[in-house]
């Protein structure tokens, strides 16, 4: 089945160390998303790549990066994490397309411990 | 994008419908009504989505007002696996992509046996 695969489903990383989280998707969709969602809280849009092009949210931290080699993977880099980025990172797809209603398909969620 | 309006809880008898209702009153022609769910510790499930005319799915059915002010999500046969919290978005189509979806706060809707 074609699908939004996050890896791993647990991070547990130190304060300050960097850190990767990853997505994949099998549906070639030309946009992902990633949002960060704090426990009891609703998801967050952090940015989200429409094909190529980066989108990042005005009150995303710059701690936060994003890459995306290929149409198929994209990355959640955090640069240098603090107890407060404890969370779920949830990865989300879309066609984008002419008269489409950019329905988005998440993925499993990684959920990041801070130490 | 469009706020909503959502109770933050309902219960609901298995077996029975869930109906759950949303606000939307600054909706704008051209946004559609989508309507996700988020079981404990997963990721957001896309369950149904509609503009003007009532939809139904294998999962479930939504009624939209004629003024699309508000709508309402049925589930017909509540079982326990549909214990979860329920977001009601609106988003724009019109856009090239630089829009997301804005998750409100949602509905926690709890299936008693």
């Amino acid at each position: 089945d074609a699908m939004v695969i996050q890896n791993p489903r647990y991070q547990v990383t130190q304060f300050g160390k960097p850190v990767t989280l990853s997505c994949s998707q099998t549906l070639n969709h030309n946009v992902m998303y990633w949002y960060q969602q704090k426990s009891s809280q609703a998801p967050k849009l952090l940015f989200h790549y429409y094909d190529k092009d980066f989108n990042n949210e005005a009150d995303t931290p710059d701690n936060f990066q994003s890459r995306r080699p290929n149409t198929s993977f994209c990355f959640l880099d955090i640069r240098s994490p603090g107890l407060g980025d404890a969370a779920m990172y949830l990865c989300a797809t879309s066609r984008d397309a002419a008269g489409g209603t950019k329905t988005q398909y998440f993925g499993p969620g990684t959920r990041l411990l801070v130490l | 994008d469009a706020k909503t309006t959502q109770p933050p809880s309902m219960d609901c008898a298995e077996g029975r419908a869930a109906n759950l209702p949303c606000n939307h009153s600054t909706i704008s022609g051209n946004e559609y009504v989508y309507w996700y769910r988020q079981i404990h510790s997963q990721g957001p499930q896309y369950i149904i989505h509609g503009l003007k005319n009532n939809e139904t799915n294998e999962m479930a059915s939504l009624i939209i007002t004629e003024d699309r002010k508000s709508s309402t999500l049925i589930l017909p046969h509540a079982t326990l696996r549909d214990t979860a919290v329920y977001y009601c978005i609106v988003s724009s189509t019109m856009d090239t992509g630089r829009r997301a979806l804005t998750f409100g706060s949602g509905t926690r809707l709890q299936v008693q046996p």
